[in-house]
């Protein structure tokens, strides 16, 4: 069974500081995703990293895939009371039916 | 596209009735995910899809749990009788191949 560690499991800062947050594994992935969900909707896909190494961003949010393509992280920079959620990593196994695998996810709240 | 759409938002009752959720995925996509989501447990797969076959149901918790793909554009889970313990956030999502998951806003149940 592919099980995904997401750390921290809770976050709470003041705006304009920086954070990461961490997604682990013992097995490897073809690749990663990361979703955040706000109160009352369903999780909206950020980014998917597929090449071990791999580096993305989107605006103030960078994501990185872990060489041996085993862990992730998202790092967020001078938060915003916008970026407050439910982020959540998610693996997929290489399977042709795309099944996920989540972590637990960790709630960021950013305090203006 | 209007996105995966689930009906209704939301639902409320009795111990012991059957309720019925509704998911209409994205055109085009061949997979279909059926979640539930608990502060305790995080998201939970319960079934999944893929050409409207069901691959894996290991996640349904109990016979009281039915979910049926009859074509490409509806889905239903079924829960009968309903037991205040199946509370929760259920959500639909689609993909295709693995690609990331589209999720619906999700219908909140409460069973009292």
């Amino acid at each position: 069974t592919q099980l995904l560690e997401q750390s921290p499991q809770f976050l709470s800062i003041q705006e304009g500081e920086n954070l990461t947050v961490y997604c682990n594994s013992s097995s490897v992935f073809s690749s990663l995703q990361w979703y955040r969900q706000e109160p009352g909707e369903g999780p909206v896909l950020l980014v998917t990293v597929v090449t071990g190494g791999e580096v993305k961003k989107l605006k103030r949010l960078t994501f990185q895939f872990g060489d041996a393509r085993k862990d992730s992280s998202l790092h967020i920079t001078a938060a915003q009371p916008g970026d407050t959620g439910l982020y959540l990593c998610a693996g997929a196994g290489g399977t042709s039916y795309g099944k996920l695998t989540f972590g637990q996810g960790t709630i960021l709240t950013v305090h203006p | 596209d209007a996105g995966v759409i689930q009906s209704p938002r939301h639902e409320v009752t009795e111990m012991g009735q059957e309720v019925t959720l509704r998911c209409k995925p994205i055109s085009g996509h061949n997979s279909l995910f059926w979640y539930r989501q608990t502060m305790m447990r995080g998201l939970e797969l319960l079934i999944y899809f893929n050409n409207n076959v069901p691959i894996d149901d290991s996640g349904m918790p109990e016979d009281r749990f039915s979910a049926k793909m009859p074509n490409a554009s509806f889905s239903t889970l079924k829960i009968q009788p309903s037991e205040p313990r199946d509370s929760a956030v259920y959500f639909c999502a689609s993909s295709l191949l693995e690609m990331g998951y589209t999720f619906g806003s999700g219908t909140r149940l409460t069973v009292v």
